[in-house]
């Protein structure tokens, strides 16, 4: 089966830094990629998706950078700011299913 | 925007009883999904549901769980005899293109 895992459980940065969160997976026939960020006590919410057929996406001030070769993407989160605390999971899915399997989570902690 | 709603969003049971989890899906997607989370853990996978019927389940997902459309809105999961064990955020979620996830119910068993 699919096996998403995360390079880091916590991450702290300081306000107005760039934050890297990094996430590994291990079919090689995932299609389909998903970050989602969730704050205590709510549901993961989607924050920016990838396809196989693309290296790098970018929306605002969030990046997402796939590397098929060695099945690694990360999410870039510019400028980080307090609101942006919370745990971010990577998803992944492969071209045979609608279902994203989902990774361990990475905790971010912004500071002031 | 277009939500995932849950009821109840806490829900307090004793061990043995049959609990109902609700959930309205968004309107147009075909794809629906019951995950839980246990405290403090990943988000696990427990049962898709596509055409009125069940796509795919993972193991967690056994005879104890059952879900249902049972109308053209609502998608339940019920779980017939609740074990300590189940206590868990359980998030309903619906897919388009990507699966936008309701904000979940806590259960606890007890």
């Amino acid at each position: 089966g699919e096996s998403v895992g995360l390079h880091l459980p916590t991450l702290s940065v300081q306000e107005g830094d760039n934050s890297i969160i990094n996430c590994a997976y291990s079919n090689s026939a995932s299609d389909y990629f998903i970050w989602y960020k969730q704050e205590s006590g709510k549901g993961p919410q989607f924050i920016i998706d990838i396809r196989s057929n693309m290296d790098k996406r970018q929306g605002q001030r969030v990046t997402v950078l796939l590397n098929k070769t060695v099945k690694h993407l990360s999410l870039q989160i510019a400028a980080t700011q307090p609101g942006d605390s919370a745990v971010y999971f990577c998803a992944v899915r492969d071209g045979g299913s609608y279902i994203p399997t989902f990774g361990r989570g990475t905790s971010l902690i912004v500071h002031p | 925007e277009p939500e995932v709603t849950q009821t109840p969003s806490h829900q307090v049971t004793q061990m043995g009883q049959e609990v109902i989890l609700r959930c309205v899906p968004i309107s147009n997607h075909l794809y629906f999904y019951w995950y839980r989370q246990i405290l403090g853990q990943k988000v696990e996978f427990l049962v898709s549901f596509y055409n009125n019927e069940i796509s795919e389940k993972s193991e967690i997902f056994d005879d104890q769980f059952s879900v249902e459309r049972p109308d053209g809105s609502n998608f339940t999961l019920k779980i017939r005899s609740t074990k300590l064990e189940d206590s868990a955020m359980y998030f309903c979620a619906s897919s388009g293109e990507w699966a936008f996830f309701g904000q979940g119910t806590r259960l606890t068993v007890v």
